[in-house]
């Protein structure tokens, strides 16, 4: 049974035009993860939150903003995608200090 | 600053034993993770790593040195869905609990 979901798997937006993706999960972890993929690179990570408390890396950009209403879901809104935007972007969660994250199958993003 | 170093391709034979190396240099350190990545797809966690030493998990181990900042991933008996990137992750101590992740090893395991 799949315990972080993300939808949709595969996303295509316009240059412009604002996208939310979206990220649920069943394991009631603290922590929650916003990872950006590209190709042959390292995960880099855009924020995470433990519990409501948002913590935002100093190099993402302010096109990228997130929202987690509850527990189980998180949300990526990307205000004004770009073509540099399109990657892959996976969702994780942990549940504390000595436990490993669990990813999402991610959302592959295509900008046209 | 934060580096983590990893070899960006590894070739071996299937029945083989490969050992995929990572070194880092992180503002601190509260483990040190193993993730396997298909293409296309998320990344599925191996193993786990806080103290010194091996730790093995059936055809994985992974072995840590805190004071060289040196890791490595050990497979054995390679399988041909063994192919994958092979993602070294350092855990921040610092309370929030971010990972930090390598580029990546790509293996590409032959019949």
């Amino acid at each position: 049974d799949a315990m972080v979901i993300q939808n949709p798997r595969y996303q295509v937006t316009q240059f412009g035009k604002p996208v939310t993706l979206s990220c649920s999960q069943t394991l009631n972890h603290n922590v929650m993860y916003w990872y950006q993929q590209k190709s042959s690179q390292a995960p880099k990570l855009l924020f995470h939150y433990y519990d409501k408390d948002f913590n935002n890396e100093a190099d993402t950009p302010d096109n990228f903003q997130s929202r987690r209403p509850n527990t189980s879901f998180c949300f990526l809104d990307i205000r004004s995608p770009g073509l540099g935007d399109a990657a892959m972007y996976l969702c994780a969660t942990s549940g504390g200090r000595n436990t490993e994250a669990f990813f999402g199958q991610g959302t592959r993003l295509t900008v046209v | 600053g934060q580096n983590i170093d990893q070899p960006t391709e590894m070739t071996a034979t299937e029945g083989a034993i490969v050992q995929i190396n990572c070194t880092y240099q992180t503002s601190g350190f509260n483990g040190l993770f193993w993730y396997q990545q298909h293409a296309g797809e998320a990344p599925t966690f191996l193993s786990y790593n806080v103290l010194d030493g091996l730790e093995e998990k059936g055809r994985f181990s992974s072995f840590l040195s805190r004071s060289k900042g040196y890791s490595y991933l050990l497979l054995k008996e390679l399988q041909m869905k063994d192919s994958a990137s092979y993602l070294c992750a350092v855990r921040d101590p610092l309370g929030t609990y971010k990972y930090i992740f390598g580029t990546g090893t790509r293996l590409k395991v032959l019949a």
